[in-house]
């Protein structure tokens, strides 16, 4: 069966506090990994999106890399606008564009 | 571009009334949308995969004489709930599949059943 598990389910950080946030996943051929941030009351909006063991994306303070087992979401000096919940998903191989999502982890930044 | 336009935001009702959730493409044709359903400090749960012009494809343990969906055009797919009750309150996303560019999303509707 396809999963997702996103780890810590909250973290707190103080602002500049470097972390790392983590999505394993099992899946029957994966497609892609997508990368999500949410906030309260919002849809989701698109971080990131990768195919392949070894790719690495950036996008100002976030870092997404993926392994075959997993995907880490590195956030460098985060600031208290990093404040939200980031989600995890992939596509797998063996359905129709569906998207099966992690827990979530909520991310805190304090000034 | 790619913007998936959700209405309404928030929305309050009776118990035993329908209440109907649009989701409209803007600016591209949306084939495949997604609706999804979120609990409080939890994930996205797929309900259902609606492709346009056909039936919609229910998720395990969704009720689909409770969750309509409707996808009749290429812009517009609509997610009614029937006879609601306190249960259903809930926060509903829809979601366009844009094939190799991915996803886009819907800003979400609060429904609350009181």
């Amino acid at each position: 069966e396809d999963q997702v598990t996103q780890s810590p389910e909250a973290l707190r950080l103080q602002e500049g506090e470097s972390s790392s946030l983590n999505c394993s996943y099992t899946v029957s051929g994966l497609r892609g990994l997508f990368w999500y941030r949410q906030d309260p009351g919002k849809g989701p909006e698109f971080l990131f999106t990768l195919y392949s063991a070894g790719e690495e994306k950036e996008k100002e303070r976030l870092k997404a890399t993926l392994t075959k087992k997993e995907s880490f979401l590195h956030i460098t000096a985060p600031k208290p606008e990093d404040s939200a919940t980031y989600l995890c998903a992939v596509q797998a191989g063996s359905n129709t564009g569906k998207l099966i999502f992690g827990q979530g982890t909520t991310l805190q930044v304090k000034p | 571009g790619a913007v998936v336009s959700q209405h309404p935001s928030r929305v309050i009702c009776k118990s035993g009334t329908s209440v109907k959730i649009e989701c409209r493409s803007l600016d591209f044709q949306a084939t495949t949308m997604f609706w999804y359903r979120q609990f409080p400090k939890k994930s996205l749960m797929l309900m259902a995969t609606s492709n346009e012009g056909s039936k919609a494809t229910y998720e395990q343990g969704v009720e689909k004489d409770k969750f309509l969906i409707n996808h009749a055009s290429l812009t517009l797919s609509t997610l009614t709930v029937t006879s609601a009750h306190p249960e259903d309150s809930s926060f509903y996303i829809c979601s366009a599949h844009l094939g190799l560019r991915g996803y886009t999303f819907g800003s979400g509707t609060r429904l609350t059943v009181v």
